[in-house]
Protein backbone atom coordinates (compact mmCIF):
# COMPACT_ATOMS: atom_id res chain seq x y z
CA UNK A 1 0.00 0.00 0.00
CA UNK A 2 0.81 3.30 -0.21
CA UNK A 3 1.77 5.44 2.41
CA UNK A 4 3.61 8.76 3.39
CA UNK A 5 4.93 8.96 6.79
CA UNK A 6 6.08 12.12 9.00
CA UNK A 7 7.35 10.82 12.18
CA UNK A 8 7.14 14.34 14.06
CA UNK A 9 4.03 16.50 14.31
CA UNK A 10 6.03 19.36 15.66
CA UNK A 11 9.88 20.39 15.21
CA UNK A 12 10.51 23.43 17.21
CA UNK A 13 13.92 25.33 16.71
CA UNK A 14 16.11 28.53 16.94
CA UNK A 15 17.14 30.92 14.28
CA UNK A 16 20.28 29.79 12.21
CA UNK A 17 19.85 26.30 13.25
CA UNK A 18 19.86 23.38 10.57
CA UNK A 19 16.57 22.04 10.75
CA UNK A 20 15.27 18.65 9.18
CA UNK A 21 11.35 17.58 8.42
CA UNK A 22 11.75 13.45 7.76
CA UNK A 23 9.66 11.87 5.51
CA UNK A 24 9.43 8.10 4.80
CA UNK A 25 7.35 6.44 2.04
CA UNK A 26 5.88 3.24 1.25
CA UNK A 27 5.73 2.61 -2.64
CA UNK A 28 6.73 -0.22 -4.67
CA UNK A 29 7.51 1.79 -7.94
CA UNK A 30 8.86 4.50 -9.15
CA UNK A 31 7.35 7.76 -6.61
CA UNK A 32 7.13 11.57 -7.59
CA UNK A 33 7.94 13.48 -4.19
CA UNK A 34 6.87 16.41 -3.29
CA UNK A 35 6.93 19.06 -0.26
CA UNK A 36 4.10 21.28 0.24
CA UNK A 37 3.96 24.22 2.67
CA UNK A 38 1.26 26.06 4.46
CA UNK A 39 2.09 29.55 5.93
CA UNK A 40 -0.48 30.89 8.22
CA UNK A 41 -3.25 32.43 6.63
CA UNK A 42 -2.18 31.42 2.87
CA UNK A 43 -2.92 28.29 1.26
CA UNK A 44 -1.22 25.32 0.60
CA UNK A 45 1.60 25.32 -2.21
CA UNK A 46 4.04 23.51 -3.74
CA UNK A 47 7.73 24.03 -1.86
CA UNK A 48 9.51 21.57 -4.34
CA UNK A 49 10.00 18.12 -6.83
CA UNK A 50 12.01 15.74 -6.21
CA UNK A 51 12.24 15.39 -10.17
CA UNK A 52 13.36 19.15 -10.78
CA UNK A 53 16.46 19.01 -7.62
CA UNK A 54 16.16 22.21 -7.21
CA UNK A 55 16.27 24.62 -4.07
CA UNK A 56 13.27 26.65 -2.87
CA UNK A 57 13.90 29.47 -0.02
CA UNK A 58 17.20 27.65 1.31
CA UNK A 59 15.38 24.41 1.37
CA UNK A 60 16.76 21.14 -0.25
CA UNK A 61 15.21 17.36 -0.02
CA UNK A 62 17.03 14.27 -1.40
CA UNK A 63 15.08 11.17 -2.51
CA UNK A 64 17.08 8.10 -0.82
CA UNK A 65 15.43 4.94 -2.53
CA UNK A 66 17.17 2.46 -0.28
CA UNK A 67 15.76 3.90 2.72
CA UNK A 68 12.65 5.27 1.35
CA UNK A 69 12.82 8.89 2.51
CA UNK A 70 12.62 12.36 1.04
CA UNK A 71 14.09 14.59 3.73
CA UNK A 72 13.86 18.22 3.57
CA UNK A 73 16.38 20.28 4.88
CA UNK A 74 17.78 23.48 5.40
CA UNK A 75 21.43 24.63 6.90
CA UNK A 76 19.92 28.23 9.00
CA UNK A 77 16.48 28.22 9.75
CA UNK A 78 14.89 31.34 9.77
CA UNK A 79 11.87 32.92 11.60
CA UNK A 80 9.61 33.11 8.62
CA UNK A 81 10.06 29.21 7.70
CA UNK A 82 7.37 28.50 10.63
CA UNK A 83 4.90 27.22 8.79
CA UNK A 84 2.57 23.51 8.28
CA UNK A 85 4.73 20.96 6.17
CA UNK A 86 3.84 18.46 3.85
CA UNK A 87 5.30 15.81 2.10
CA UNK A 88 3.51 13.65 -0.38
CA UNK A 89 3.65 10.98 -2.90
CA UNK A 90 2.57 10.30 -6.47
CA UNK A 91 2.20 6.86 -7.83
CA UNK A 92 1.35 5.47 -11.05
CA UNK A 93 -2.82 6.50 -10.37
CA UNK A 94 -3.44 9.34 -12.27
CA UNK A 95 -2.02 12.02 -10.34
CA UNK A 96 -3.32 11.56 -7.00
CA UNK A 97 -1.16 12.61 -4.21
CA UNK A 98 -0.77 10.70 -0.86
CA UNK A 99 -0.28 13.36 1.56
CA UNK A 100 1.71 12.65 4.77
CA UNK A 101 0.04 14.05 8.35
CA UNK A 102 2.13 16.94 8.39
CA UNK A 103 5.14 18.48 10.69
CA UNK A 104 4.35 22.16 12.20
CA UNK A 105 7.75 23.76 12.32
CA UNK A 106 8.24 26.44 14.29
CA UNK A 107 11.46 29.00 14.52
CA UNK A 108 12.15 30.17 18.02
CA UNK A 109 13.99 33.69 17.18
CA UNK B 1 -5.63 36.42 -12.44
CA UNK B 2 -5.50 32.80 -13.05
CA UNK B 3 -6.48 30.04 -10.25
CA UNK B 4 -8.54 28.04 -8.09
CA UNK B 5 -11.20 29.64 -6.61
CA UNK B 6 -13.17 28.12 -3.23
CA UNK B 7 -16.56 29.31 -1.78
CA UNK B 8 -17.99 30.03 0.60
CA UNK B 9 -15.03 30.16 2.83
CA UNK B 10 -17.19 29.52 5.92
CA UNK B 11 -20.22 27.17 5.71
CA UNK B 12 -22.44 26.59 8.66
CA UNK B 13 -24.91 23.29 8.19
CA UNK B 14 -27.83 22.07 10.06
CA UNK B 15 -27.44 18.10 11.13
CA UNK B 16 -29.21 16.40 8.57
CA UNK B 17 -28.90 18.63 5.72
CA UNK B 18 -26.85 17.95 2.46
CA UNK B 19 -24.31 21.02 0.99
CA UNK B 20 -22.34 21.88 -1.18
CA UNK B 21 -19.28 23.11 -1.75
CA UNK B 22 -17.98 25.01 -4.87
CA UNK B 23 -14.73 25.40 -6.57
CA UNK B 24 -13.95 27.02 -9.56
CA UNK B 25 -10.47 26.99 -11.78
CA UNK B 26 -9.54 28.78 -14.58
CA UNK B 27 -5.99 27.06 -15.33
CA UNK B 28 -7.05 25.34 -18.15
CA UNK B 29 -6.17 21.91 -15.61
CA UNK B 30 -8.11 18.61 -16.44
CA UNK B 31 -7.38 17.09 -13.17
CA UNK B 32 -9.32 18.27 -10.07
CA UNK B 33 -9.26 16.84 -6.50
CA UNK B 34 -11.00 17.27 -2.93
CA UNK B 35 -9.27 16.86 0.07
CA UNK B 36 -10.51 16.69 3.45
CA UNK B 37 -8.05 18.55 6.47
CA UNK B 38 -7.94 17.32 10.06
CA UNK B 39 -5.48 18.23 12.42
CA UNK B 40 -2.94 15.19 12.64
CA UNK B 41 -4.42 13.46 9.65
CA UNK B 42 -2.72 15.66 7.23
CA UNK B 43 -4.73 15.37 3.54
CA UNK B 44 -7.20 12.73 3.22
CA UNK B 45 -8.64 12.33 -0.53
CA UNK B 46 -12.24 12.56 -0.70
CA UNK B 47 -12.95 12.49 -4.41
CA UNK B 48 -11.04 13.11 -8.10
CA UNK B 49 -11.57 13.81 -11.51
CA UNK B 50 -9.26 13.71 -14.33
CA UNK B 51 -11.43 14.38 -16.82
CA UNK B 52 -15.40 16.01 -17.41
CA UNK B 53 -18.25 13.22 -16.79
CA UNK B 54 -15.47 11.72 -14.99
CA UNK B 55 -14.22 10.91 -11.41
CA UNK B 56 -13.21 8.05 -9.05
CA UNK B 57 -13.54 7.42 -5.11
CA UNK B 58 -10.78 8.74 -2.90
CA UNK B 59 -10.00 7.24 0.13
CA UNK B 60 -13.03 8.60 2.28
CA UNK B 61 -15.76 8.90 -0.20
CA UNK B 62 -18.58 7.55 2.26
CA UNK B 63 -21.13 10.54 2.73
CA UNK B 64 -19.66 12.60 -0.31
CA UNK B 65 -20.42 12.93 -3.43
CA UNK B 66 -19.15 15.21 -6.66
CA UNK B 67 -19.83 15.86 -10.10
CA UNK B 68 -17.59 17.39 -12.94
CA UNK B 69 -20.05 18.79 -15.83
CA UNK B 70 -17.48 21.53 -16.87
CA UNK B 71 -13.69 21.71 -16.80
CA UNK B 72 -13.78 24.43 -14.73
CA UNK B 73 -15.99 23.38 -12.07
CA UNK B 74 -15.85 20.42 -9.46
CA UNK B 75 -18.36 20.94 -6.84
CA UNK B 76 -18.58 18.81 -3.87
CA UNK B 77 -21.92 17.82 -1.38
CA UNK B 78 -21.47 17.01 1.84
CA UNK B 79 -24.59 14.51 2.64
CA UNK B 80 -26.35 13.60 5.66
CA UNK B 81 -24.63 10.39 5.74
CA UNK B 82 -21.31 12.05 6.56
CA UNK B 83 -20.84 10.96 9.86
CA UNK B 84 -18.61 13.71 11.03
CA UNK B 85 -18.54 16.72 8.45
CA UNK B 86 -16.87 19.44 10.82
CA UNK B 87 -13.49 19.80 8.75
CA UNK B 88 -11.43 22.12 6.43
CA UNK B 89 -12.24 21.33 2.66
CA UNK B 90 -9.65 21.86 0.26
CA UNK B 91 -9.92 21.73 -3.56
CA UNK B 92 -6.79 21.38 -5.98
CA UNK B 93 -6.20 20.96 -9.66
CA UNK B 94 -3.36 19.61 -12.18
CA UNK B 95 -2.57 19.25 -15.58
CA UNK B 96 -2.88 15.43 -16.25
CA UNK B 97 -0.87 13.39 -14.30
CA UNK B 98 -0.48 15.44 -11.38
CA UNK B 99 3.70 15.42 -11.49
CA UNK B 100 3.94 18.79 -11.60
CA UNK B 101 2.28 19.15 -8.26
CA UNK B 102 -0.86 20.91 -7.84
CA UNK B 103 -2.94 24.63 -7.22
CA UNK B 104 -4.93 24.83 -4.37
CA UNK B 105 -7.56 26.55 -3.56
CA UNK B 106 -8.09 28.45 0.04
CA UNK B 107 -10.23 26.12 1.58
CA UNK B 108 -14.04 25.86 3.23
CA UNK B 109 -14.53 24.95 6.90
CA UNK B 110 -17.55 23.37 7.51
CA UNK B 111 -19.08 23.36 10.93
CA UNK B 112 -22.29 21.31 11.46
CA UNK B 113 -24.83 22.91 14.67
Amino acid sequence: AQRVTQPEKLLSVFKGAPVELKCNYSYSGSPELFWYVQYSRQRLQLLLRHISRESIKGFTADLNKGETSFHLKKPFAQEEDSAMYYCALSGNQGGKLIFGQGTELSVKP
Amino acid sequence: DGGITQSPKYLFRKEGQNVTLSCEQNLNHDAMYWYRQDPGQGLRLIYYSQIVNDFQKGDIAEGYSVSREKKESFPLTVTSAQKNPTAFYLCASSITGGDYGYTFGSGTRLTVV
